[in-house]
């Protein structure tokens, strides 16, 4: 069974720092695509960043590049996202989210874990 | 930027039908995905490549998509299919790679 659990959610003051870790088991994941969606209060679900086509490329929406890190560990089955430069704006749940491909080369989302809660706020 | 465009409510007694719209330029060139949020939960995928189904999503829950608009039609609805259902696209061109509709919630009366 494919499990994802996120940590590291608090309260943060603005320009601060934060990193979400993801621990990830039932399913091999060192070869496995992962990616980080956020959902701020009341409001619909936004893409952060994500793995590409391979386990080394990455990507970020552009309301976080420069700010936002994601990395792995996959000797401990961990994915992570490193948050710099926190703004107000950054207030959200974030989820973690394995990635799956399509037989037509798109990607999807096919399992998330319960997301935590990061507050930006002085 | 990719953007789509989904109706913010759509209401259905049990047993009948609801149809969720995904609207967006040329949608029926791109694959599209589904998911459902019920409230305090995750989302969780429930139609991917426009018309599969995951392990465990009954087959009430099926999808189309052609031309500009991708349809989730949840048949036979019941009290536990009342949660937020998202679309969403995978666009390289997009500022944003992965990108999502708006949402919409449906309420079961």
């Amino acid at each position: 069974e494919v499990q994802l659990l996120e940590s590291g959610g608090g309260l943060v003051q603005p320009g601060g720092s934060l990193r979400l870790s993801c621990a990830a088991s039932g399913f091999t994941f060192s070869s496995s695509l992962m990616g980080w969606v956020r959902q701020a209060p009341g409001k619909g679900l936004e893409y952060v960043s994500s793995f590409g086509h391979t386990v080394i490329n990455t990507y970020y929406a552009g309301s976080v590049k420069g700010r936002f890190t994601i990395s792995r560990d996959n000797s401990q089955n961990t994915l992570y996202l490193q948050m710099n430069s926190l703004r107000a704006e950054d207030t959200a749940v974030y989820f973690c989210a394995k990635v799956e491909r399509t037989n037509g080369g798109d990607y999807f989302f096919d399992f998330w874990g319960q997301g935590t809660l990061v507050t930006v706020s002085s | 930027s990719y953007v789509l465009t989904q109706p913010p409510s759509v209401s259905v007694a049990p047993g009948k039908t609801a149809r969720i719209t995904c609207a967006g330029n040329n949608i029926g060139s791109k694959s599209v995905h589904w998911y459902q949020q019920r409230p305090g939960q995750a989302p969780a995928l429930v139609v991917f490549y426009d018309t599969d189904r995951p392990s465990g999503i009954p087959e009430r829950f099926s999808g189309s998509n052609t031309g500009n608009t991708a349809t989730l039609t949840i048949s036979r609805v019941e009290a536990g299919d009342e949660a937020d259902y998202y679309c969403q696209v995978w666009d390289i061109t997009s500022d944003s790679l992965y990108v999502f509709g708006t949402g919409t919630k449906v309420t079961v009366l």
